[in-house]
């Protein structure tokens, strides 16, 4: 059974940063693209990034680009997201999700998310 | 960045009916569509990928069609438990995009 844990979120001030967590089992997570998706409250879903399975490949969405950098250590089987610079509107829960074999980008697998709120 | 557009944004249904949902996109996404159930305080379900192929594990009741830049979500006999949002979401390229959701309400 696949099995995705996040964490690592928090209150945070405009202008700080965060890293998240997804600690991944169930299956073989070096092969495996993984990806972040977010959602503010009561509002829709938002892809943000996705890494290939050897973490030589990374994407971002325009909304993150230049302050977010994702990572994986397949020793650990475990995804990251390095937050930097973070403003009220990255205030969202943020899921880590897999894909069994589809294809990179389409998720049936997701964590439980964790949630992030930048305030002052 | 292809934009997905969902009608209608509430659809008020009685169990038992019929659910009809649609997706367009602002310029094709040949078949690279999912779909996506998400209930109150869960998290996301998929439900159909490649327009028309259901996910493991999901009843016949949900179906999905179209291609290039229309797509339909069907719910041929609306259970209880399939009250929720619907989301549909492109990989024809990137970014991925996901429409604004669809919330299908109890009548």
């Amino acid at each position: 059974e696949v099995q995705l844990l996040e964490s690592g979120g928090g209150l945070v001030q405009p202008g700080g940063s965060l890293r998240l967590s997804c600690t991944a089992s169930g299956f073989t997570f070096s092969t495996s693209a993984m990806t972040w998706v977010r959602q503010a409250t009561g509002k829709g879903l938002e892809w943000v990034s996705t890494i290939s399975g050897g973490g030589g490949s990374t994407y971002y969405a325009d909304s993150v680009k230049g302050r977010f950098t994702v990572s994986r250590d397949n020793s650990r089987n475990t995804l990251y997201l390095q937050m930097n610079s973070l403003r009220a509107e990255d205030t969202a829960i943020y899921y880590c999700a897999h894909g069994s074999g589809i294809s990179m980008i389409v998720w049936d697998s997701w964590g439980q998310g964790t949630l992030v709120t930048v305030s002052s | 960045e292809i934009v997905l557009t969902q009608s209608p944004a509430t659809l008020s249904l009685s169990p038992g009916e019929r659910a009809t949902l649609s997706c367009r996109a602002s310029q094709s996404v040949s078949s690279y569509l999912a779909w996506y159930q998400q209930k109150s305080g869960q998290v996301p379900r998929l439900l159909i990928y490649d327009a028309s192929t259901r996910a493991t594990g999901i009843p016949a009741r949900f179906s999905g069609s179209g291609s290039g830049t229309d797509f339909t979500l069907t719910i041929s006999s609306l259970e209880p438990e399939d009250f929720a949002v619907y989301y549909c979401q492109h990989r024809s390229n990137w970014p991925p995009t996901f429409g604004q959701g669809t919330k299908v309400e109890i009548k």
